[in-house]
């Protein structure tokens, strides 16, 4: 299974843009990349997946290398209910399960 | 739709008792998949279903652990004879098939065994 590396944690500054980085140098053409973030005392909850080209939504943007060996998380304004521990995963196959890593901690300054 | 719901929230139970933990999915989903998590570590793949087909276990799931999803809707995952290191959050997701879906958590079930 292809793996992802994460820092462990981060901070941001309340409104301020931030960039979580991710590397998955051995990723697959086929691997979706997908992120998860978990508030405490709360299931994961989905933020963003892509393939190949950036996608943006009203939570975040997921920007894709070109080689796709690393992305990167964008949350445009970060608040205070942006802190949470954020997953950057691959989806392979043929288990089709998500991999957990321990993900990188965010903590929003205000 | 409201979400995956799981139930109960908390438990807290004796070593050596048995325990059961249920999960409603999204119902248009046909993917269920049961997560085991402890403190300060991501979620653990313990097992999951397509429809009420179990395709997968993981190594953590002992032969004391169990589930089943009957007629491919709500799923129970039951651990006999629990021990203190069963104490974990037990996480439940649901999603379509294919690697472009993402899943859809539950807010998982907190067990304490004591």
């Amino acid at each position: 299974d292809a793996k992802t590396t994460q820092p462990n944690s981060m901070e941001s500054n309340e409104e301020e843009p931030v960039h979580l980085p991710c590397n998955h140098s051995t990723i697959s053409g086929t691997d979706y990349i997908h992120w998860y973030r978990q508030l405490p005392s709360q299931g994961p909850e989905y933020v963003i997946h892509g393939l190949t080209s950036n996608v943006n939504n009203r939570m975040a943007s997921l920007a894709i290398a070109e080689d796709r060996k690393s992305s990167t998380l964008i949350l445009h304004r970060a608040t205070l209910r942006d802190a949470a521990v954020y997953y950057c995963i691959l989806r392979d196959v043929p288990g089709n399960q998500f991999y957990f890593g321990t993900g990188t901690s965010l903590t929003v300054i205000p | 739709d409201t979400g995956v719901s799981q139930n109960p929230r908390h438990k807290i139970t004796k070593r050596g008792q048995n325990v059961t933990f249920r999960c409603d999915p999204i119902s248009e989903h046909n993917r269920l998949y049961w997560y085991r998590q402890t403190l300060g570590q991501g979620p653990e793949f313990l097992t999951y279903f397509q429809n009420e087909a179990q395709l997968e276990k993981s190594r953590l799931l002992s032969d004391r652990f169990s589930a089943e999803r009957p007629k491919g809707s709500f799923s129970t995952l039951e651990i006999q004879r629990t021990e203190q290191g069963d104490s974990a959050m037990y996480l439940c997701a649901s999603s379509l098939t294919g690697r472009a879906y993402g899943y859809t958590f539950g807010s998982g079930t907190r067990l304490t065994v004591v």
